[in-house]
């Protein structure tokens, strides 16, 4: 069974960083595609981030581009992002999830980020 | 950015009726590899959004099939053939062609 365990989601204030991560099990994780999705409540969901297999591609949504970080470690099966200069915008709960071809096959069960002073 | 718009907004449905929500592309879907990259979600209160179709119209697994996926050029159907109290929740089209992938606005689905 597909599991991906998230912690880091935490109060924040604006100007400030955090890390999300992202446990994966259940697959073989260097064998996929990984994805970053954000969620504002009452609103639909917004992705924001993905990484090929080895780490070696990465692309971003335009708004947090040059913010925000993905990686990951395949050795520990993990997924990470970085975000820095968090912005009230930002305030969203976080998934990590795992595609299937270019769909979002499995979520994280989410990380809550609140940026506010 | 390729942007996609549902339709309707919400929906309420008699047990055992059919439903059908619409979304549409404002390009084509179509990839270079064949396949067409639009997918379903189902999202329910309190929890993260459930795949239920990909590709047009390949169910998932565990996905019943009362849910269905179609297409007509840029235009793409969920059809759910009889509704069951278990399918309330807010359902949203993705596309998958060009980064970033993009959702639709999302179609609440209540029961009567």
């Amino acid at each position: 069974e597909v599991q991906l365990v998230q912690s880091g989601g935490d109060l924040v204030q604006p100007g400030g960083s955090l890390r999300l991560s992202c446990a994966a099990s259940g697959f073989s994780f260097s064998s996929y595609w990984m994805t970053w999705v954000r969620q504002t409540p009452g609103k639909g969901p917004e992705w924001v981030a993905h990484i090929n297999q080895d780490g070696s591609a990465t692309r971003y949504v335009a708004s947090v581009s040059g913010r925000f970080t993905v990686s990951r470690d395949n050795a520990r099966n993990s997924l990470f992002l970085q975000m820095n200069t968090l912005r009230a915008e930002d305030t969203a709960v976080y998934y990590c999830v795992k595609y299937l071809g270019r769909a979002f096959a499995s979520w994280g069960q989410g990380s809550l980020v609140t940026v506010s002073s | 950015d390729i942007l996609v718009t549902q339709t309707p907004p919400s929906l309420s449905v008699t047990p055992g009726q059919p439903a059908s929500i619409s979304c549409k592309s404002t390009q084509s879907l179509l990839e270079t590899d064949g396949k067409t990259y639009l997918s379903w979600y189902r999202q329910k209160a309190g929890q993260p959004p459930q795949l239920l179709i990909y590709e047009v119209s390949n169910r998932f697994s565990g996905v019943p099939d009362r849910f269905s996926g179609s297409e007509s050029g840029t235009d793409f159907t969920l059809k759910i053939s009889r509704v069951e109290a278990e399918d309330v929740g807010i359902y949203y089209c993705m596309q998958g062609k060009q980064v970033p992938w993009t959702f639709g606005q999302g179609t609440k689905v209540e029961i009567k």
